[in-house]
């Protein structure tokens, strides 16, 4: 499996919307709604935000969104706050009991 | 709460065989629907899913590394083992374990808790 593509870096200051998109394949992105989107604070466990493409854990706030159109899922984040400031990384289910990973983007609040 | 530990060495040698424990509390690996999986993400790089193993022992690979890697499970001391043989410089990662639910269901498929992650490195 080929790793799911991210933008490496996006930034937007606080109070305004950035979009990360995650681009795969037909087989993977595209083919099923198993898209979970994770945030990662430098030195701390990955944190589930986003699954099934549009389901927020309880807990997230929903400034967190997301969404997927063909082979691109995007996750975005309204109103942006200091501590949004993380990496993100998608993960999408690929078949055959596999799994598979964005390449993760650097957000930077501004 | 879910926690999840990772622990193993720290350096391994080239060739050599590659053994990393998760401990995990807070849930059990005999519930119906639940899987633990094994990721892990070299320096720069991309997360890379390795393995995963559910309640009822089934176990699957990444097909670009299935012939290395074998995952285990000892439920009744809420462990995970995950073996990597021939070990090479490439190899060198942060290695995480994670709660995988609803592994197989139609809804809700995801990794909802992930280790703090075990740094390998491996020298040649």
């Amino acid at each position: 499996q080929s790793a799911l593509t991210q933008p490496r870096s996006v930034s937007g200051s606080p109070g305004q919307s950035v979009s990360i998109s995650c681009t795969g394949t037909s087989g993977d992105v595209g083919g099923y709604r198993y898209v979970s989107w994770y945030q990662q604070h430098p030195g701390k466990a990955p944190k589930l935000m986003i699954y099934d493409v549009s389901e927020r854990p309880s807990g997230v706030p929903d400034r967190f969104s997301g969404s997927k159109s063909g082979n691109t899922a995007s996750l975005t984040i309204s109103g942006l706050q200091p501590e949004d400031e993380a990496d993100y990384f998608c993960c999408s289910y690929a078949g055959r009991y596999t799994w598979v990973f964005g390449g993760g983007t650097k957000l930077t609040v501004l | 709460q879910v926690t999840l530990r990772e622990s193993g060495p720290a350096l391994v040698k080239a060739t050599q065989t590659l053994t990393l424990t998760c401990a995990f509390s807070g849930f059990s690996l005999s519930t119906r629907e639940m899987c633990v999986s094994w990721i892990r993400q070299a320096p720069g790089k991309a997360l890379e899913w390795l393995a995963l193993i559910d309640w009822d022992d089934d176990k699957y690979y990444s097909t670009s590394l299935k012939t290395r890697l074998t995952i285990s499970k000892d439920t009744s001391k809420n462990q995970v083992v995950l073996t990597m043989t021939n070990m090479d410089p490439v190899d060198t990662a942060t290695y995480y374990c994670a709660r995988m639910v609803s592994c197989y269901g139609d809804f809700g498929r995801r990794i909802d808790s992930w280790g703090q992650g075990t740094l390998v490195t491996v020298s040649s």
